[in-house]
């Protein structure tokens, strides 16, 4: 299985963009990246993925290298509310449906 | 349709009690997704269902473990015999089987319910 790694932690002025690498060097060319966050206490939640080309929507943009072995996760106007751990995936092919293997993400605290 | 449900919220047991978990997904997704988060990790998959079929099981789920989704809505985690290991919180998750776009195979995560073992 494709596995991810981020630092373990970040900080982040309020209104400035977060940038959140993550590297995935073993990544299969179908195996898609995606990005979660969670904050304290509850699920996790889904923010953004994509395959090769670079992805924006209305919370975040994703932008993936060419040879796909990291990507960048891009919160443009960070605000205090955007603290959370956020997670980095690589989903893989399972029976049926797809599995997310998470790493240990990392926290992202927006500072006043 | 207010999203995945999972019940309860917090349970504390004792060592050596069984326990069972309630979760709801949304009513039109039939994937149903089991996983275990501890302190200062990401989740850990458990278990999926389609339907009521449970297709797939981590090694991380031993013979303590059982889940079912008996009618493919609402599932159950029970856990027999607890131990302190077991202290974590558990997630459940569902998706569409859908046929356009990965999005369609995104998860929708519970808030979870966190079990103490004393």
């Amino acid at each position: 299985d494709a596995k991810t790694t981020q630092p373990t932690s970040m900080d982040c002025a309020e209104g400035r963009a977060a940038n959140l690498p993550c590297n995935h060097s073993t990544i299969s060319g179908n195996e898609y990246v995606y990005w979660y966050r969670q904050i304290h206490s509850q699920g996790p939640q889904y923010i953004i993925h994509g395959l090769k080309n670079n992805e924006t929507n209305e919370m975040a943009s994703l932008i993936i290298t060419e040879d796909r072995k990291s990507s960048t996760l891009i919160l443009p106007h960070a605000t205090l509310r955007d603290t959370a751990v956020y997670y980095c995936i690589v989903r893989v092919a399972q029976t049926g449906t797809y599995k997310y293997i998470f790493g240990t993400g990392t926290r992202l605290k927006v500072l006043a | 349709d207010t999203g995945v449900s999972q019940n309860p919220r917090h349970k504390i047991t004792k060592r050596g009690q069984n326990v069972t978990f309630r979760c709801d997904p949304i009513s039109e997704h039939n994937r149903l997704y089991w996983y275990r988060q501890t302190l200062g990790q990401g989740p850990e998959f458990l278990t999926y269902f389609q339907n009521e079929a449970q297709l797939e099981k981590s090694r991380l789920l031993s013979d303590r473990f059982s889940a079912e989704r008996p009618k493919g809505s609402f599932s159950t985690l029970e856990i027999q015999r607890t131990e302190q290991g077991d202290s974590a919180m558990y997630l459940c998750a569902s998706s569409s089987s859908g046929t356009g776009g990965a999005k369609l195979d995104g998860y929708t995560f519970g808030s979870g319910t966190r079990l103490t073992v004393v």
